[in-house]
């Protein structure tokens, strides 16, 4: 069974623009966790989709965005990138409503905003 | 919101037992503590996780203490595997949403 994936793997990106990142989920699974992780803040929690619907939610501002398809596939949208969104953006997929001990996360994508 | 806090590194010679702490001084009655760990350039990995009562799996022991203020995760009989950033995580809810509370990590460095 492949694992969770992730595309791009590296993206680099200015101020100002918006960035769409892509997660394929474990096939089967429904749910779709995103989380941001950066030397000082370390990991912190995004969003979670599960069945085309975003479930639950950390603390980021509006810039930060999702959405679910039919298929499970998430995608999440930064708009009007700032130098502190630069990061790795994990994705974590599990079977049903996200629990911690569930979850199976894919190897990342590194944002760099310049 | 509840908020964890844990050292930023730790040293445990191998073979002998890792005790890594967490404050989670805020935590609500419904609120459970969840520990992963992340190796380098690998995705985060689940360990363990509790509400009140003290657990033990293959992995570790996670001890809460009755105020549930603090937890304690130990690796019994630390490898060099075992070398690792260990998170803290508090899950908690509210209005029927969830929301994971993750502390800075405690990098353990395993020393032979």
């Amino acid at each position: 069974k492949a694992g969770v994936t992730q595309t791009p793997r590296y993206l680099i990106k200015t101020r100002g623009q918006q960035v769409t990142l892509s997660c394929s989920p474990i096939s089967g699974h429904r749910s779709v966790s995103w989380y941001q992780q950066t030397p000082g803040q370390g990991l912190q929690f995004l969003f979670e989709y599960f069945s085309e619907t975003q479930r639950n939610k950390g603390n980021f501002p509006g810039r930060f965005s999702g959405r679910q398809f039919s298929n499970s596939r998430s995608e999440m949208n930064v708009s009007t990138l700032e130098l502190g969104d630069s990061a790795l953006y994990l994705c974590a997929s599990s079977f049903g409503l996200a629990d911690l001990n569930e979850q199976f996360f894919g190897p990342g994508t590194r944002l760099t905003v310049l | 919101d509840a908020k964890t806090t844990q050292p930023p590194s730790m040293d445990c010679a191998e073979g002998r037992a890792a005790n890594l702490p967490c404050n989670h001084s805020t935590i609500s009655g419904n609120e459970y503590v969840y520990w992963y760990r992340q190796i380098h350039s690998q995705g985060p990995q689940y360990i363990i996780h509790g509400l009140k009562n003290n657990e033990t799996n293959e992995m570790a022991s996670l001890i809460i203490t009755e105020d549930r203020k603090s937890s304690t995760l130990i690796l019994p009989h630390a490898t060099l595997r075992d070398t690792a950033v260990y998170y803290c995580i508090v899950r908690a809810i509210t209005s029927g949403t969830y929301k994971y509370i993750f502390g800075t990590g405690t990098r353990l460095k395993v020393l032979a």
